[in-house]
C-alpha cells in the first residue's frame, strides 16, 4: 500500500529556509511515471499548490513561489524534497506532499495518495 | 496566475442535489479537461472525488459527478448525506503546465 510521509522542523525563523521531506513507501519513484507534488494549506484557508517533480528531477513550480522554490528528489532513497527560502509569517501552512493518479491526459495533478501533512510556523 | 472562483458555501438537506462551480479562465478550465475535485472533512488530507471533468476513481460513489461548460466546471452531489459534509476543493491544469485550486467551498448538510 503506498504510503507518503512528510518530515522536517515544524518550527522555522523569519527569512530562513523552510525544509522538508517525503519519504514514499509502496511504489518506486524511479520506476513510476508520475510528478509528485508538494501542496500546502494555511491555518483555516485553501489549497495551494506549490509544485511538482518527475523522477528524472524535471519540476514545475507555481509563478508566486518560483524565486523561492526548489523541489528535489533521491531516488536512492525514495524520497523528494522541498525547500522554500525567506519565509514569512504568511509561510505557515500545513504541507502536504502528493502522489496522482494516471489519467488519460498525463500522471500529475490527480492527486490520489496523500500525506498526512505536517504543520510548519514560521515564527522567530 | 489566479486561484479558481468557487462559492463560499453551499448548503442541502438530506436526499437533495448540490452542485458546486468552479470558474476559470481560457488559461485553465476553458481550455483544459484536467480539473479535479477534492473533499476535505476539518482536519484531514483532501480526497479526490473527480478527475478529468468527469471521472471517479474506484471508491468514490456514483452520487458525485463532474461536468464542464466553457470556463465553469462543477461537481454535483446527489442523494446528499450527512458525511457529504466537507470542504470541497477543485483544481485545472494552466497553460503554464502548473495546477491552481479554488478557493474551497464549504458544503453544510442541513
Amino acid at each position: 500500500q503506498l504510503q507518503l510521509q512528510e518530515s522536517g522542523p515544524g518550527l522555522v525563523k523569519p527569512s530562513e529556509t523552510l525544509s522538508l521531506t517525503c519519504t514514499v513507501s509502496g511504489d518506486s519513484i524511479s520506476t513510476s511515471s508520475y510528478y509528485w507534488g508538494w501542496i500546502r494549506q494555511p491555518p483555516g484557508k485553501g489549497l495551494e499548490w506549490i509544485g511538482n517533480i518527475y523522477y528524472s528531477g524535471s519540476t514545475y513550480y507555481t509563478p508566486s513561489l518560483k524565486s523561492r522554490v526548489t523541489i528535489s528528489v533521491d531516488t536512492s532513497k525514495n524520497q523528494f524534497s522541498l525547500k522554500l527560502s525567506s519565509v514569512t509569517a504568511a509561510d505557515t501552512a500545513v504541507y502536504f506532499c502528493a502522489r496522482p493518479v494516471r489519467g488519460n491526459y498525463g500522471s500529475s495533478g490527480y492527486y490520489y495518495y496523500w500525506g498526512q501533512g505536517t504543520l510548519v510556523t514560521v515564527s522567530s | 496566475q489566479s486561484a479558481l472562483t468557487q462559492p463560499p458555501s453551499v448548503s442541502g438537506s438530506p436526499g437533495q442535489s448540490v452542485t458546486i462551480s468552479c470558474t476559470g479562465t481560457s488559461s485553465d478550465v476553458g481550455t483544459y479537461n484536467r480539473v479535479s475535485w477534492y473533499q476535505q472533512p476539518p482536519g484531514t488530507a483532501p480526497k479526490l472525488m473527480i478527475y478529468e471533468v468527469t471521472n471517479r476513481p474506484s471508491g468514490v460513489p456514483d452520487r458525485f459527478s463532474g461536468s464542464k461548460s466553457g470556463s465553469t466546471a462543477s461537481l454535483t452531489i446527489s442523494g446528499l448525506q450527512a458525511e457529504d459534509e466537507a470542504d470541497y476543493y477543485c483544481s485545472s491544469y494552466t497553460s503554464s503546465s502548473t495546477w491552481v485550486f479554488g478557493g474551497g467551498t464549504k458544503l453544510t448538510v442541513l
